[in-house]
């Protein structure tokens, strides 16, 4: 069964600390891993997608790497308006079902 | 205009009622799905569909059935709500991306239900 865990579950930053996300993953053969934000109260929003071991992808201030174990999602001078739920999903080679992470809370402070 | 769009947005209904979410996309995806949040729990996948002919149960489709009128529309119905379908329910679609990698899904604003 494909299983998917972020951490921390919250971060607190001050606006300026960097930090960085976790997410560990177990799956029968990745096709694609999938970062979201989502704001309190709307739908998730896509941020990227990786696909294999060593890929790298940046917006703004956001950037994805991905393992082939674990992804890290890197928030580098976070600004208050970065402060949102982020959430990680994996899509196994067979199959057509996103599993998702309980994603991880931050909240950037001014 | 938004590409994905779900009505209702809030809806408060009591146990037993029939309650039906609405799903309307303008992206031109043949993909549609529908999920739940609950807290702790993340989104779990209840029906998903590839096309207008093809309806498939996600991982807690019980209580649950869907309609796919149209390639834009797809449809989750409650057929006799209980309490703990109470969530946040998500629309989401995707488009088969060439190459055969992972298709990305873009999720609707959300229904808040609460079955009391």
């Amino acid at each position: 069964e494909d299983q998917v865990t972020q951490s921390p579950e919250a971060l607190r930053l001050q606006e300026g600390e960097s930090s960085s996300l976790n997410c560990s993953y177990t799956v029968s053969g990745l096709r694609g891993l999938f970062w979201y934000r989502q704001d309190p109260g709307k739908g998730p929003e896509f941020l990227f997608t990786l696909y294999s071991a060593g890929e790298e992808k940046e917006k703004e201030r956001l950037k994805a790497t991905l393992t082939k174990k674990e992804s890290f999602l890197h928030i580098t001078a976070p600004k208050p308006e970065d402060s949102a739920t982020y959430l990680c999903a994996v899509r196994p080679a067979a199959g057509n079902k996103l599993t998702f992470g309980g994603g991880t809370r931050v909240l950037v402070k001014p | 205009d938004a590409d994905v769009t779900q009505t209702p947005r809030n809806r408060i209904t009591k146990t037993g009622k029939r309650i039906m979410l609405e799903c309307s996309q303008t992206k031109g995806h043949d993909r549609m799905y529908w999920y739940r949040q609950d807290p702790g729990l993340g989104l779990r996948l209840i029906y998903y569909s590839f096309d207008v002919k093809d309806i498939n149960k996600g991982e807690i489709s019980d209580g649950y059935s869907v309609s796919r009128q149209a390639q834009a529309k797809f449809s989750l119905s409650l057929e006799s709500a209980i309490p703990n379908q109470t969530a946040l329910y998500f629309c989401a679609t995707s488009d088969w991306t060439s190459g055969g990698m992972g298709d990305t899904q873009y999720f609707g604003p959300g229904t808040r239900l609460t079955v009391l």
